[in-house]
């Protein structure tokens, strides 16, 4: 069975350019997590969604936005891109929400420049 | 408030050994569910174990046990007979039922295995 997929693998937008990373959960998964993880942190949380409304989201601007598709695909957003974006955006599937399991992808790594 | 503290920023290992890492959480929230990572330099977010709140037995994954103490608010990770391909950064996460789903992650652990 294919795992958690994330397209693109690699990334270089200019500042102020707008980016869109996918996602495509494990097949019978019907939650989407993303979370941004810069370098020498943990990931942090930005949006989670589940059966294709949003039911949580982190502390980062509105520049960032993000939708699930009736597939539970999911796509991420970010408007106006600062040099601070650059990070590894991973997204993380799981098949419902609150506890269990949760499974995460290989990640974009995005460099803004 | 939700919290993961890993207290080993580095350790150094011999490869063979068994390596413990430090985890502990702090919640209010009866229900949750705790998590180890394994971050290669590649980045990819690696699933090793988990552990809910109301399991009684501690999990186990092949080489991957977590040492489960619920009173301590404890949950480390021990990795029995280590391989030079352990070497990695490790993170120790939580997710509440009660939240909005999202897991909060330790600052992690970079293990290193010597040959």
């Amino acid at each position: 069975d294919a795992g958690v997929t994330q397209s693109p693998t690699h990334l270089i937008k200019t500042r102020g350019q707008h980016v869109t990373l996918r996602c495509s959960p494990i097949s019978g998964h019907k939650s989407v997590s993303w979370y941004q993880q810069v370098l020498g942190q943990g990931p942090q949380f930005i949006f989670q969604y589940y059966e294709k409304e949003e039911r949580g989201r982190g502390n980062f601007p509105d520049r960032f936005s993000a939708r699930q598709f009736p597939n539970y695909s999911s796509e991420l957003n970010v408007n106006a891109l600062l040099l601070g974006d650059s990070a590894l955006y991973l997204c993380a599937s799981s098949l419902g929400t609150g506890t269990g399991e949760a499974f995460f992808g290989q990640g974009t790594r995005l460099t803004v420049v | 408030a939700q919290k993961i503290t890993q207290t080993q920023p580095g350790m150094f290992v011999q490869e063979k050994e068994a390596v413990t890492l430090d985890c502990t959480y702090d919640t209010s929230d009866p229900s949750y569910g705790l998590f180890w990572y394994k971050q290669p330099s590649s980045g990819e977010m690696i699933f090793l174990i988990y552990q809910g709140s109301y399991d009684q037995q501690n999990a186990t994954e092949g080489r991957y046990s977590l040492n489960f103490q619920k009173a301590r608010k404890s949950a480390n990770l021990v990795i029995s007979a280590s391989q030079l391909g352990d070497s990695a950064m490790y993170f120790c996460a939580m997710r509440e039922r009660n939240r909005d789903d999202k897991i909060i992650f330790g600052k992690g652990t970079r293990l290193h295995i010597l040959p």
